[in-house]
């Protein structure tokens, strides 16, 4: 099984609402990793988690505050969130975070802030 | 300098030919090599991985490292319309995980 399931598929929320978008993974994967991806574009890389610990950020608004409850488990909690976020929002899940791995990516959550 | 380089395309081709993808990079110190393929509104979905220079095939895929060039190919033989995507390159170096653009391919029937 190589899945990454993600919900919701997509979401709309306003500037002043709070929503989690949420990822799972059963591959006994211990690293996950959030993405942003705009139209066109590659994915941008977020946060790591390497072992249920936060182990990248790579420099992301507060307004996204990611979660690891547990292995499988991945959180994206969205808060006061802009026009501009509006994108697809990857999450993927590797062996163990290794620079030599290769990540398993979801399918996405849409999201568009009105 | 961007660290992975790839012509967005687009790229149209007829059912049935060879399509070839490339990626150039400027880090010498990268080490793994993929492919990804991307369908609209759908998250990356691997494709190939490869470490060494030289040829890896795969079915109707083919991809090819040349680490002295600095150069990565992926060969689509056999075009089917169901390829029509973006094929996203990306390689590895320490904790990093780079993506090239990726090149929008179409396959008409």
């Amino acid at each position: 099984d190589t899945e990454v399931t993600q919900t919701p598929k997509h979401l709309v929320m306003g500037m002043t609402n709070k929503k989690s978008l949420k990822c799972e993974q059963h591959m006994g994967h211990r690293a996950m990793y959030w993405y942003k991806q705009k139209a066109k574009k590659p994915p941008e890389l977020m946060f790591v988690y390497s072992y249920e610990k936060l182990s990248i950020n790579e420099s992301v608004p507060s307004r996204f505050s990611p979660e690891c409850p547990n292995s499988s488990l991945l959180n994206l909690h969205l808060h006061a969130l802009q026009p501009e976020d509006s994108a697809l929002y990857l999450c993927a899940s590797s062996q163990s975070g290794g620079p030599q791995e290769t990540q398993y990516f979801g399918p996405g959550t849409r999201l568009l802030v009105l | 300098q961007k660290e992975v380089e790839q012509d967005p395309g687009p790229l149209s081709v007829p059912e049935g030919a060879i399509v070839s993808l490339n990626c150039t990079y400027s880090n010498s110190a990268f080490q793994y090599f993929m492919w990804y393929r991307q369908y609209s509104r759908k998250g990356p979905e691997l494709l190939m991985y490869t470490y060494s220079s030289g040829n890896k095939e795969d079915g109707r895929f083919t991809a090819q490292v040349d680490k002295s060039s600095k150069y990565i190919s992926l060969f689509i033989r056999d075009s089917q319309p169901s390829d029509s995507a973006t094929y996203l390159c990306a390689m590895t170096y320490g904790n990093q995980f780079y993506f090239g653009t990726g090149t929008s391919l179409t396959v008409i029937p």
